[in-house]
Order: C-alpha cells, then structure tokens, then sequence
C-alpha cells in the first residue's frame, strides 16, 4: 500500500515569513495530493490539492509542487499570518479498484509568530 | 461544497457499552465512505471504506467485529463501536466522494468528526 511521510513535524515561523512542508510517497500510481488544515478539534479542510500531470499550482499565499520522478511534493506558504497556525496534513490516493482511499502523512504542526 | 454530517459531536460511555455513529452525505450521494480514527496529535488513519449495499473493507489491524459498519443507504454509513474500552477513546471522522461531479474529481468531504470518550 501506498506510504506518506511528512516533515518537519513542527515548524514556528514568524510572522511575515515563508513555510515549507515537505512530503514523500512510495505508490507511483498514486495521481492526487492534497493538502488539508486541520484546526483543533475540526475537521480536515481542503486547501489545495494537485494532479500527477501537473508540477505546479498557486492559490494566493498558498502553492504546492509535485515531482513525480523523486515521488516528493511540498507546501509552501508565503507572507505567513498567526491564522495559519494550525496542524497540516499532506495525502496521495492510493487506488484499489476505485475506492480512492487517502493516506495521510503524520502531520505538520505551523505556529506563527506574531 | 458537498456536506458531510456527522451525529453525535460528543459521545460519553462506559466501558462495555456500544456506540453508534452516524455519517451523512447531505446534498449527494455517497456510494462509498471511508472512516478515520484519530488520536491527540496524531494523524488520521483509515480504519475501513464502507461501501453501499455491501460489506466494508476494513484496514489491517482493525477488528470488524469491534468495529461494525452498515452502508445501508446511498447517504448514511454508520460505524459501530461495540463493548467499547477507554482505549478506544479517539476522534472517529468519516468522508465521502461525490461521484455524481464525474470520475476525475477526487476531492473528499469530511464530516466534523465525533469525540467519543469511553470512561
């Protein structure tokens, strides 16, 4: 099955800087990766996912890229604000059949600084 | 967005009872769900997908006697932990797909998730 890992697994930033979290995955048929916030006690939201024939994509202060070849993408936050402080999660389809199961990474814990 | 409900937020028991967990596709249907357990600080696992009209396929590790899903209709899964322990105490939240915005799209939506705390 498809394995994720995730680092760094805390990071504090101050504010106004950049943040970089960084992912691996071993299942090359694995073809969507998303990335979800969680804040305490909530729900995982989606804040930006990727597409395996893509090696980019940007969303305001939040950006993303995938290399398939080395099997690695990373989250990038820009202009970081106190709000982002949160845990942060990245994921890749694993694809039995069509069932489309996520597997997590262990997770990022974002503090900004004000 | 498509909405993912989850029933009850909050659930307190004592050890041996069982508990029931609802999860609910709002505004589409749902042939597949999947249930995610999560302990402080961790993240989330999956612990089985649950599919409609037949049996679940449970995670290596997780008991499906301990762990009952029912997917009896195209919007509600329900998972089912029976003789709970305190060990089993954990964050349980479900997710779906929407299968009706086409095959490419694989975006899922997770319900608020269910604190259950076992005494």
């Amino acid at each position: 099955g498809e394995n994720v890992e995730q680092h760094p697994s805390t990071l504090s930033v101050q504010e106004g800087d950049s943040a970089v979290i960084k992912c691996t995955y071993s299942d090359s048929a694995s073809n969507y990766f998303p990335w979800y916030k969680q804040e305490l006690g909530k729900r995982p939201q989606l804040i930006i996912d990727i597409r395996s024939n893509v090696g980019e994509k940007k969303d305001q202060r939040i950006a993303v890229t995938l290399n398939k070849t080395a099997k690695h993408f990373s989250l990038h936050i820009t202009e970081t604000q106190p709000e982002d402080s949160a845990v942060y999660f990245c994921a890749a389809t694993s694809i039995p059949g069509s069932a489309r199961q996520l597997t997590f990474g262990s997770g990022t814990q974002l503090t900004v600084l004000p | 967005g498509a909405v993912v409900s989850q029933h009850p937020s909050r659930v307190i028991c004592k050890s041996g009872t069982s508990v029931k967990i609802e999860c609910r596709s709002l505004d589409f249907q749902a042939t597949t769900m999947f249930w995610y357990r999560q302990f402080p600080k961790q993240s989330l696992m999956l612990m089985a997908t649950s599919n409609e009209g037949s049996k679940a396929t449970y995670e290596q590790g997780v008991e499906k006697d301990k762990f009952l899903i029912n997917h009896a209709s195209l919007t509600l899964s329900t998972l089912t932990v029976t003789s709970a322990h305190p060990e089993d105490s954990s964050f349980y939240i479900c997710s779906a797909r929407d299968p009706g915005r086409g095959p490419s799209y694989n975006e899922q939506f997770f319900g608020p998730g269910t604190r259950l705390t076992v005494l």
